[in-house]
């Protein structure tokens, strides 16, 4: 049982590249999200997702796409880099009823240059 | 929105001694986690508790949800607990976001 991961650990991009960060869980957890932290601002939610095929915006989602074709997989595209998204990116999952224990991946940093 | 406040923000211990950190909230919550950031920047769960008490070996944390608090006790405390200790709360209807503080940064001296 691996929990959450992400792909890649770090990645240096230029402005205006785009990439795709990868999130899977191995729980068969409904919910998924994305989270950034910056420096002095804690974690803000970006997108997140109650099940396959459903996905609404949290407190910052521009610049950012999700998509979500099955349970295990919740990836986030960055569209056009800017220097602004320079941060630590989180994914988290948890059931979507009952318990709502958030667990959370090792995270990217990310540094647009 | 909700307010999440920690404190104290900053704490240095020696070895093996105990201490309390504390986490306030603005609103009901229907969950509140606890979490450690160890200096490689993992977030680490350490107890889900929207309310009661739980132990986990040398950690306890209490919530008292009628009056917007909880405390996060370590004991005995040793190198490895160094890092980030974080608060977060989520309230329903908010989207299952987590609200989290803004960290208490624990620093044990050997």
């Amino acid at each position: 049982n691996a929990g959450v991961t992400q792909t890649p650990k770090f990645q240096v991009l230029k402005t205006g590249q785009s990439m795709t960060l990868q999130c899977a869980q191995d729980m068969n957890h409904e919910y998924m999200s994305w989270y950034r932290q910056d420096p002095g601002m804690g974690l803000r939610l970006i997108h997140y997702s109650v099940g396959a095929g459903i996905t609404d915006q949290g407190e910052v989602p521009n610049g950012y796409n999700v998509s979500r074709s099955t349970t295990e997989d919740f990836p986030l595209r960055l569209l056009s880099a800017a220097p602004s998204q320079t941060s630590v990116y989180f994914c988290a999952s948890s059931y979507a009823s009952g318990t709502y224990e958030q667990y959370f991946g090792p995270g990217t940093r990310l540094t647009v240059t | 929105g909700i307010q999440v406040e920690q404190s104290p923000p900053d704490l240095i211990l020696q070895e093996g001694a105990n201490s309390t950190l504390r986490c306030n909230f603005s609103d009901s919550v229907n969950n509140l986690q606890w979490f450690h950031q160890n200096p490689w920047g993992q977030l680490i769960n350490l107890f889900y508790i929207p309310s009661g008490t739980k132990q986990n070996g040398r950690l306890s944390a209490t919530t008292v949800a009628t009056e917007r608090y909880s405390l996060l006790y370590i004991s005995s405390s040793q190198t490895t607990d160094s890092g980030v200790y974080f608060c977060a709360v989520y309230k329903a209807g908010s989207a299952r976001q987590l609200t989290f503080g803004s960290g208490t940064q624990l620093t044990v001296l050997p």
